[in-house]
């Protein structure tokens, strides 16, 4: 089907424990991101790709990884979870700026 | 750097009633910008966006007009319905971030009967 799919759709882990969270889009868009949804901060970036094998930093990258190989994945990784990453995560793609964003439906992720 | 000035919530109104949700903006440059709306549960949908000065965007009854000199995209609606109850989200991207997307922290909006 094509869309934005994220996994999983939920999770728990225990603090410490390296987890990812997966993205993938079949549009072929260029430009990827990542953003964590916590009430009183709304969405904030952590990471974006402009394109595969290119990646930066956004306003909260800390304690978190990405890796984008193929243009359709762009999988986030908490390399060692911690209790202040206990989000919601969403991830988005676009082809250009003009165009607007899709998003996926969101990993609620639990960190105890 | 750039950032995105919500009016706090919740905004409670009754159905039929006309809305305003005020959003300001910080930026350098010529922003593109955007109304999101999340229901609850779901992820962000794209209402409406404009790309520059003086545009107009509209969905579903929903319009914000990019306003330069103010700085402004404030979101209106002539006769809200229950279904439109939702958190509102006004957004800006520009090209030197990779067109990542710019978030104030919502509105929330509850419509009653």
């Amino acid at each position: 089907d094509a869309g934005i799919t994220q996994s999983p759709r939920y999770k728990i882990t225990e603090t410490g424990r390296q987890v990812t969270l997966m993205c993938h889009q079949t549009w072929s868009h260029s430009y990827m991101f990542w953003y964590r949804q916590d009430l009183g901060h709304g969405l904030r970036l952590i990471y974006y790709s402009a394109a595969a094998d290119i990646t930066d930093k956004g306003e909260v990258p800390d304690g978190y990884v990405v890796s984008r190989s193929k243009t359709e994945n762009f999988p986030l990784t908490l390399e060692s979870a911690t209790r202040s990453q206990t989000s919601v995560y969403f991830c988005a793609s676009s082809e250009t700026q003009g165009y607007g964003y899709t998003f996926g439906s969101g990993t609620r992720l639990t960190v105890v | 750097g750039d950032s995105v000035t919500q009016m706090e919530g919740p905004v409670t109104l009754s159905e039929e009633a006309f809305l305003t949700i005020n959003c300001t903006y910080t930026a350098t440059g010529y922003p593109s910008l955007f109304w999101y709306v999340q229901y609850p549960g779901e992820g962000l949908q794209l209402l409406l966006k404009a790309t520059k000065a003086d545009d107009k965007g509209s969905n579903k009854g929903f319009e914000a007009t990019y306003r330069k000199e103010t700085t402004s995209f404030h979101l209106e609606k002539g006769s809200v319905q229950v279904s439109d109850s939702a958190v509102y989200f006004c957004a800006l991207s520009r090209e030197n971030s990779g067109y990542a997307l710019n978030f104030g922290k919502g509105t929330s909006l509850l419509v009653t009967p």
